[in-house]
C-alpha cells in the first residue's frame, strides 16, 4: 500500500542552525501539509501547500519557515534558523484531489531535536 | 475557531474486551467531517474511521465503530473484542468541510492492551 515516507527519522541540529525536513508524499496526490507536535501538546497545522503554492498556513508558519517542491515527488519544510523552541515531531501529511482531499495520509514523521 | 478535547490521557483494556476512548469537539460549521487516527509507536498516524456530520448514521469499520452525537459535539470510538495491535495513540480529529483544509487535532489518548 502506498505510504507517505518521511527522512530522517531524527534530526538532531543546533541552534541557528538550517535544517531540512524531507517527505515523499503519495505518488498521485495533490495536497500536501505540514503539522507539528511539541512533546505532550496538541498535533498542530503548519502548512499546506497545493499547485506549487502554499494555500494556508498557521501562525505558526513564520519567516523562519519554508515548503518547497523541488522535483516533483519530495516536499520540504525548511528551518532558517532553528531555535530551542521548535523542538517537535514533525509529520507530513498528503491527500488526492477532489473528495479525495478529505482525507489525509501521514508520515510517520520527523524528531526534530534543538540544542 | 475549531477546538478537539479528548479528556482521556491513558485507557488500558483487557485483551478481547471493549472500550471506548472519548472525544468532543468545538465548532459553528454545520457540515464537518470527524476522524479517529491510530498511531503505533514509531509509525504513522493511521486513519482509523471517519464521519460526515451530515450521516445520521455512526460509521462502523469491522471492530472499531463511532458514536457520533451531533448536538453534543460529542465523537466517541468504540473498539470492540481489543487485540495487543490496538496499543497505540489515538487522536481525535476535525475538518470543517468548507475554508481550510487542515486537520484540527485532540491531545490524543494512549490506549495500553492487557494480554
Amino acid at each position: 500500500e502506498p505510504e507517505v515516507t518521511q527522512t530522517p527519522s531524527h534530526q538532531v541540529t543546533q541552534m541557528g542552525q538550517e535544517v531540512i525536513l524531507r517527505c515523499v508524499p503519495i505518488s498521485n496526490h495533490l495536497y500536501f501539509y505540514w503539522y507539528r507536535q511539541i512533546l505532550g501538546q496538541k498535533v498542530e497545522f503548519l502548512v499546506s501547500f497545493y499547485n506549487n503554492e502554499i494555500s494556508e498556513k498557521s501562525e505558526i508558519f513564520d519567516d523562519q519557515f519554508s515548503v518547497e517542491r523541488p522535483d516533483g515527488s519530495n516536499f520540504t519544510l525548511k528551518i532558517r534558523s532553528t531555535k530551542l523552541e521548535d523542538s517537535a515531531m514533525y509529520f507530513c501529511a498528503s491527500s488526492a484531489g477532489g473528495l479525495g482531499k478529505n482525507i489525509q495520509y501521514f508520515g510517520a514523521g520527523t524528531r526534530l531535536s534543538v540544542l | 475557531a475549531q477546538t478537539v478535547t479528548q479528556s482521556q490521557p491513558e485507557m488500558s483494556v483487557q485483551e478481547a474486551e471493549t472500550v471506548t476512548l472519548s472525544c468532543t469537539y468545538d465548532t459553528s460549521e454545520s457540515d464537518y467531517y470527524l476522524f479517529w487516527y491510530k498511531q503505533p509507536p514509531s509509525r504513522q498516524m493511521i486513519l482509523v474511521i471517519r464521519q460526515e456530520a451530515y450521516k445520521q448514521q455512526n460509521a462502523t469499520e469491522n471492530r472499531f465503530s463511532v458514536n457520533f452525537q451531533k448536538a453534543a459535539k460529542s465523537f466517541s470510538l468504540k473498539i470492540s473484542d481489543s487485540q495487543l495491535g490496538d496499543a497505540a495513540m489515538y487522536f481525535c480529529a476535525y475538518k470543517g468541510k468548507t475554508g481550510a483544509n487542515n486537520l484540527f487535532f485532540g491531545t490524543g489518548t494512549r490506549l495500553t492492551v492487557i494480554p
